[in-house]
């Protein structure tokens, strides 16, 4: 089955600083991948995903690459602001699967007024 | 509110009782999700069902665990005689059929019920 691993597990940022998450893959035929930010006690909420045949998307401050061959995709938040502090997650998922999705194991970001 | 909601928000047992969670799902979306999420893990594929066809089950998911959806709307998740291991935060998701045109793949999540087994 799919497996994502997910870099780094925490990452503390001062305010106007930029982040940048990890992740890798190892189901070639994963097609669909979201990022989830979820605040404490909070349900996961998505702020950006992409899919295989893009390799790049931007929305605001936010932005994901997407690299096939190597089968990595990276989140990139720039201007951070403490309300961008909360745990990121990223995954894989399948379309003719169901878009059942396998879930990195997170990243605490902190951002430092 | 039109989100997904679970309920109930939060439930106590004792080892060996049998709980049942239920999900409502955003009213227009045919797919609905199950996961399990354990303290400062990513969430974990439990099972998933189009309409009410049960497509997939985890390998997580013993024979303890049972999910419906008799009628391709709202969602139970069953465990029957809960072990301390189960304690976890079980989300539901929905979204609508992905992989058509212009068909968004957001799986949107519930607030989850955790569940403490003592």
């Amino acid at each position: 089955g799919e497996n994502v691993e997910q870099h780094p597990s925490t990452l503390s940022v001062q305010e106007g600083d930029s982040a940048v998450i990890k992740c890798t893959y190892s189901d070639s035929a994963s097609n669909y991948f979201p990022w989830y930010k979820q605040e404490l006690g909070k349900r996961p909420q998505l702020i950006i995903d992409i899919r295989s045949n893009v390799g790049e998307k931007k929305d605001q401050r936010i932005a994901v690459t997407l690299n096939k061959t190597a089968k990595h995709f990276s989140l990139h938040i720039t201007e951070t602001q403490p309300e961008d502090s909360a745990v990121y997650f990223c995954a894989a998922g399948f379309g003719a699967a169901g878009n059942k999705l396998t879930f990195g194991g997170g990243t605490r970001v902190l951002v430092k007024p | 509110d039109t989100g997904v909601s679970q309920d109930p928000r939060h439930k106590i047992t004792k080892r060996g009782q049998n709980v049942t969670f239920r999900c409502d799902p955003i009213s227009e979306h045919n797919r609905l999700y199950w996961y399990r999420q354990t303290l400062g893990q990513g969430p974990e594929f439990l099972t998933y069902f189009q309409n009410e066809a049960q497509l997939e089950k985890s390998r997580l998911l013993s024979d303890r665990f049972s999910a419906e959806r008799p009628k391709g709307s709202f969602s139970t998740l069953e465990i029957q005689r809960t072990e301390q291991g189960d304690s976890a935060m079980y989300l539901c998701a929905s979204s609508p059929r992905g992989g058509l045109a212009g068909v968004s793949n957001e799986q949107f999540f519930g607030p989850g019920t955790r569940l403490t087994v003592l």
